[in-house]
């Protein structure tokens, strides 16, 4: 069983369009996490919700929406696409009730190419 | 605030040799410290994590890590390195009651047959 699964796994689209990628948890987390990972590798939480309600939103331009229905859900909408925006996303969970200690877990990327 | 510094973007071994991975932090609470690794065009993995019980802490594959409060530092390392183990480690970082997670920018792990 897949802990944490994004779909799709690969995108590639025009500038201007309008994706989704959605996650998904089956580890009765309570927080969940959109990460953008650059060509350098370099790792930027985008937006984390906990219990369906945004505790975290970092400079993102407003073209990035993301939206929870349940805690085991948290997807993201990206209207308007541009060069910049290519990347690979990743989604994670994790226990927040641990206080700060519990690890993150992590699905497997959804690399995203805007032509 | 907290901050997380991989001071290696580059570590190149040969294989059977010992790997140190380099981090320093700074949190202003008592700190949770994570080490990730990423394959290629893989997600990424836990390796190990403290969170203030014994200071060093062993993971998986042969990997452990000390935390040295002293020296704000929590450094990788691994007796003997494998081809497998090529690949890109991350150092992390959580404050405590945080829903914040600091990532290093990351160490790439070259082995060398």
């Amino acid at each position: 069983d897949t802990a944490v699964s994004q779909t799709p796994k690969y995108l590639v689209t025009q500038m201007g369009n309008d994706k989704s990628i959605k996650c998904e948890q089956n580890l009765g987390h309570d927080t969940m996490y959109w990460y953008k990972q650059d060509s350098k590798k370099f790792l930027k939480i985008m937006f984390s919700y906990n219990n369906k309600e945004l505790i975290i939103n970092e400079t993102v331009p407003n073209r990035f929406s993301p939206k929870s229905p349940d805690k085991a859900h948290l997807n993201l909408h990206i209207n308007s696409l541009e060069l910049g925006d290519s990347a690979v996303y990743f989604c994670a969970s994790r226990d927040a009730g641990t206080r700060g200690t519990g690890e993150l877990f992590f699905g497997e990327g959804s690399r995203l190419t805007v032509l | 605030a907290q901050s997380v510094t991989q001071l290696d973007s580059h570590v190149s071994v040969s294989e059977g040799t010992p790997v140190l991975l380099r981090c320093n932090y700074s949190s202003s609470y008592s700190p949770s410290l994570f080490w990730y690794v990423q394959h290629p065009n893989k997600g990424l993995q836990l390796l190990l994590k403290y969170t203030s019980a014994a200071t060093l802490v062993k993971g998986i594959n042969g990997f452990e890590a000390e935390f040295k409060k002293s020296e704000t530092s929590f450094h990788l390392t691994k007796p003997s390195a494998h081809m497998s183990d090529a690949a890109e480690y991350f150092c992390v970082v959580s404050g405590a009651g945080s829903y914040q997670l600091t990532f290093g920018k990351g160490t790439k792990l070259s082995v060398i047959p």
